[in-house]
C-alpha cells in the first residue's frame, strides 16, 4: 500500500522560503513509471498544480508558470522522498499544500492519474 | 492552461436521489488511445482529494458503483444514483492531459 507522509513548518515568514517534504512508503520515488507531484489549495485560487519531479533514465522537473521562477523540486532517494521549496513567499502563498503521486493505469504506462495524495499541511505565511 | 469549468457551484440533494456534476474542458481530453484523460475527485472537510473516477468513466478501487462518470472530448458529467450522506462534499474535476494539470472550481454537494 503506497502512502504519503508530508512534513514542514506551518508558518513561514514573507520574503522567506517554504519548505515541506513528502515521504513515500510502498513506492519508489525514483521509479520508472511515476511522477512525484505538489499542489495546493486555496480559497482564491483552488486546487493549483504546482510541479513535479519524475526519473526516467534522468531526473526531470516541470513547473507551473505561476510560481515557476521561485519553486524547486527535488528527490532524495537515499531517504525515497522529495521536497518541494518555495522561495519569497507572501501572504498570497498561504495555502494547504499537498504532495501527490501520478502514476498510469493503462498497459502503454503514460501516466493518467494522481491516485495517492499526501494529507496535506496548511501553511500561512505571516509576520 | 486548459480551463475546467464545473456546475452546479452548490448541489443540495436528498439521500436516496440522483446527482448529477457537469464538468467542461477549454480543450478535447480524448488522447489518440481512444481515452479521456478526465478524474473525478472527492474531497471531504480537513481530507486530501479521493480518487473517485479514472480516465473519464472507471471507477476507482472501492468506489460504490452508485457513482458512474461519462462524457468524451470536452464535456463530461459525474452521477450518483442515489445519494446517501457520506457522498457529502466537494467534488473535483482534473484533466491529466495537458501539462500543467488542471482542476475545476468543484462542486459542493450538501445533503438536506
Amino acid at each position: 500500500q503506497v502512502k504519503l507522509q508530508q512534513s514542514g513548518p506551518g508558518l513561514v515568514k514573507p520574503s522567506q522560503t517554504l519548505s515541506l517534504t513528502c515521504v513515500i512508503s510502498g513506492d519508489s520515488v525514483s521509479g520508472a513509471y511515476s511522477a512525484w507531484n505538489w499542489i495546493r489549495q486555496s480559497p482564491s485560487r483552488g486546487l493549483e498544480w504546482l510541479g513535479r519531479t519524475y526519473y526516467r533514465s534522468k531526473w526531470y522537473n516541470e513547473y507551473g508558470e505561476s510560481v515557476e521562477s521561485r519553486i524547486k523540486i527535488t528527490a532524495d532517494t537515499s531517504k525515497n522522498q522529495f521536497s518541494l521549496q518555495l522561495k519569497a513567499v507572501t501572504p498570497e502563498d498561504t495555502a494547504i499544500y499537498f504532495c501527490a503521486r501520478e502514476a498510469p493505469t493503462l498497459i502503454d504506462l503514460r501516466m493518467d492519474v494522481f491516485d495517492i495524495w499526501g494529507q496535506g499541511t496548511k501553511v500561512t505565511v505571516s509576520s | 492552461e486548459i480551463v475546467m469549468t464545473q456546475s452546479p457551484l452548490s448541489l443540495p440533494v436528498t439521500p436516496g436521489e440522483p446527482a448529477s456534476i457537469s464538468c467542461k474542458s477549454s480543450q478535447s481530453l480524448l488522447h489518440d488511445n481512444g481515452y479521456n484523460y478526465l478524474n473525478w475527485y472527492l474531497q471531504k472537510p480537513g481530507q486530501s482529494p479521493q480518487l473517485l473516477i479514472f480516465l473519464g468513466s472507471n471507477r476507482a478501487s472501492g468506489v460504490p458503483d452508485r457513482f458512474s462518470g461519462s462524457g468524451s472530448g470536452t464535456d463530461f458529467t459525474l452521477k450518483i444514483s442515489r445519494v446517501e450522506t457520506e457522498d457529502a462534499g466537494i467534488y473535483y474535476c482534473m484533466q491529466v492531459l495537458h501539462t500543467p494539470p488542471s482542476f475545476g472550481g468543484g462542486t459542493k454537494v450538501e445533503i438536506k
